[in-house]
């Protein structure tokens, strides 16, 4: 049973655009939500995080917007740059950083 | 300076081997963990440890052995490899209570081969 889905494995858009990444979740016990961006051969690395309290965080081009009631979170990159083209991880958690829910990753591709 | 290092990151073996992978984090961080990501690209949690402790084990084979000598360290040993362990391997830290609150930091990965 996944409880983090990311729908799209893969986006393309052009650059200067809006890219939205979204992600799904299942268990409402999830209080905390991240995305983590993994470029080839290399970890993942930590983007921007949301608490289940907001519905918004902005940082720089990155927005995260989180719906709870849908259980629905997405990225906005605006605008898209070249250098963003990577794979985006959508994590959730409880209490516990360990318990981290990862997503299957959406490819994204920003073409110049 | 590598805030969660892991070695080695490329690592080809035979089926029925033992291996380790190391790992190391600078970060002063409480907790560690270990992360497996397969071929479909899925990144599933195998163990976390807090200051040496374990906290958590999902489902893992025996084979996987974590170890962690102190809480800067959490190495990873597999006895008798199989085809289905190659993957990658990430490495993680992260500080739980501290103001990153539930941000896992991740090494760069190991890529594991069992031919």
């Amino acid at each position: 049973d996944q409880q983090v889905k990311q729908n799209s494995p893969s986006l393309s858009v052009q650059e200067g655009r809006i890219s939205i990444l979204n992600c799904d979740y299942t268990n409402s016990m999830f209080d905390y939500f991240l995305w983590y961006k993994k470029y080839p051969a290399e970890g993942p690395t930590f983007l921007i995080s949301i608490s289940s309290i907001k519905d918004k965080n902005e940082d720089g081009r990155f927005t995260v917007f989180l719906n709870k009631s849908a259980k629905h979170l997405s990225l906005h990159i605006v605008p898209s740059q070249p250098g963003d083209s990577a794979v985006y991880f959508c994590a959730a958690s409880g209490t516990n950083a360990g318990k981290s829910t990862f997503g299957d990753g959406t490819t994204l591709t920003v073409k110049p | 300076d590598t805030a969660v290092s892991q070695t080695p990151k490329y690592l080809v073996t035979q089926m029925g081997n033992d291996k380790s992978i190391k790992c190391e984090q600078n970060l002063g961080h409480d907790t560690m963990y270990w992360y497996k990501q397969d071929s479909k690209k899925f990144l599933k949690i195998m163990f976390s440890y807090n200051n040496k402790e374990l906290i958590i084990n999902e489902t893992v084979p025996n084979r996987f052995s974590p170890k962690s000598p102190d809480k800067a360290h959490l190495n990873l040993h597999i006895n008798s490899l199989e085809l289905g362990d190659s993957a990658v391997y990430f490495c993680a830290s992260s500080q739980v209570r501290g103001l990153s609150g539930n941000t896992i930091y991740f090494g760069e990965g190991s890529w594991l081969t069992v031919v």
